[in-house]
This record gives structure tokens, sequence and C-alpha cells, in this order.
């Protein structure tokens, strides 16, 4: 157990819908980081916040937002859902650099 | 895009073989990540190595990074079936001043009993 909490596991939806991931880092954490993999793009790296505040943007769609809250834990806002954001989504914490402690992702089905 | 580029794709290998994956990346790095995955799971840290570092290990694992080549390896030895999983390297950009964490495209590892 890494300590780093998504919710929920798997979601089913369909095309033009909303959705919101949810992410609890590890106690003590500051950054958070969310990641989509899917087999034709492999693990992309999608935004990072430390501490309530954005720090670095990846491979993020505009149809994609987050925030981390006061409290720490994040949440990633998928809209305009398209079939091609079928994927699995990571959350991975860490306190500052060195290893990410991943959570065991939320799987997103399209339909 | 993916900072990390492993190679093999996939290797398959008996139990008690070694087992070897390469990473090849693009810019400077402040430090080199392995990242284990099982199916479908969360990935998990295997070892991390510095810029200034050339050779770590870690129980079974031995790491090396040659950061003239651009390129890191990891070796895992005496390989057993429960090794099953996939590879990935995650380089963090030396020009961000802080970690991100770009991941490659992985190294499929099936140990046969």
């Amino acid at each position: 157990d890494s300590g780093v909490t998504q919710t929920p596991k798997h979601l089913i939806t369909a095309t033009g819908q909303r959705v919101t991931l949810r992410c609890s880092p590890r106690s003590g954490d500051l950054s958070v980081y969310w990641y989509q993999q899917s087999l034709d793009q492999g693990l992309q790296f999608l935004i990072q916040y430390y501490n309530g505040e954005e720090r670095a943007k990846g491979n993020i769609l505009e149809r994609f937002s987050a925030q981390q809250f006061p409290d720490l834990h994040s949440e990633l806002n998928l809209s305009s859902l398209e079939l091609g954001d079928s994927a699995l989504y990571f959350c991975a914490s860490s306190l500052e650099e060195g290893e990410l402690f991943f959570g065991e992702g939320s799987r997103l089905t399209v339909l | 895009s993916q900072q990390g580029e492993e190679d093999p794709q996939a290797l398959s290998i008996q139990e008690g073989e070694n087992a070897t994956m390469n990473c090849s990346y693009k810019t400077s790095i402040n430090n080199l990540q392995w990242y284990r995955q099982n199916s479908g799971r969360g990935l998990v840290h295997l070892i991390l190595i510095r810029s200034n570092e050339r050779e770590k290990h870690s129980g079974r694992l031995r790491v090396t990074l040659d950061t003239s080549k651009k390129s890191s390896s990891l070796l895992i030895t005496a390989s057993r079936a429960a090794d099953t999983a996939s590879y990935f390297c995650a380089t963090d950009a030396k020009d961000t001043g802080f970690q991100k964490l770009v991941f490659g495209t992985g190294t499929r590892l099936l140990v046969s009993p």
C-alpha cells in the first residue's frame, strides 16, 4: 500500500460527459502528480501541484483541469469526454524530490 | 512526449537468468529513477540514481548511468517469476528547477518458471 488513495477505481461513461477523479496523497506529501496511461501513448505526465499551486504542466488537454485543495487532496476534471480519453489515470505524491508514490489508478472507459 | 525510451520493448527469460533493460533519454537530468508496474496496477519505485553517480545497487538490482551517452541500464540478477512486470525509467530534467518526472515507454519483462 503506497498510502495514495484514488477514487473511483473504475468509471464507465459516455462521450460528451464530464467526470472527476479524486486523489488523496500520502500523509505529509505536498506534491501531487497526475499521469495518463494508455496503450498507444504510454505514461503521459499531465500536471503537477505543490502545496496547492500548479507547478508544472505536461500534455494536458484544455478539456482537462485539475486543482489541489488546502487539505492537499487533488481532483482531475475531464470534460467533453471522447473515446480516446479512455485510459488509466494515476495520481502520485511526493514530499520533495525523489521517489513518487503512486495510487492504484482510476480506469476510465468512455463509450 | 516521452523523455526516455526503453530497450528492449519486451524481454522473455527463464527463472534464474539475469535481465537487462536499457533506457535512453534526451536532455540533461538531475536524476533518473526506475519503476516497476504489475499489470494494471500502480507504479512502484525501485531505485534512484543521481546525475553524479555512475552505479547503484539495491538487492538484486543494479543500475548504471552514463550521462555522456544519456543512457541508463537496469540489471535484475537471478530473476524470479515474481519479477514479471513492466519496468519504466523516469527522468527529472535539469531545466525545470523542480522535480518533473517524465516516464519512458517501458520494458515488459516475462520470467518463466
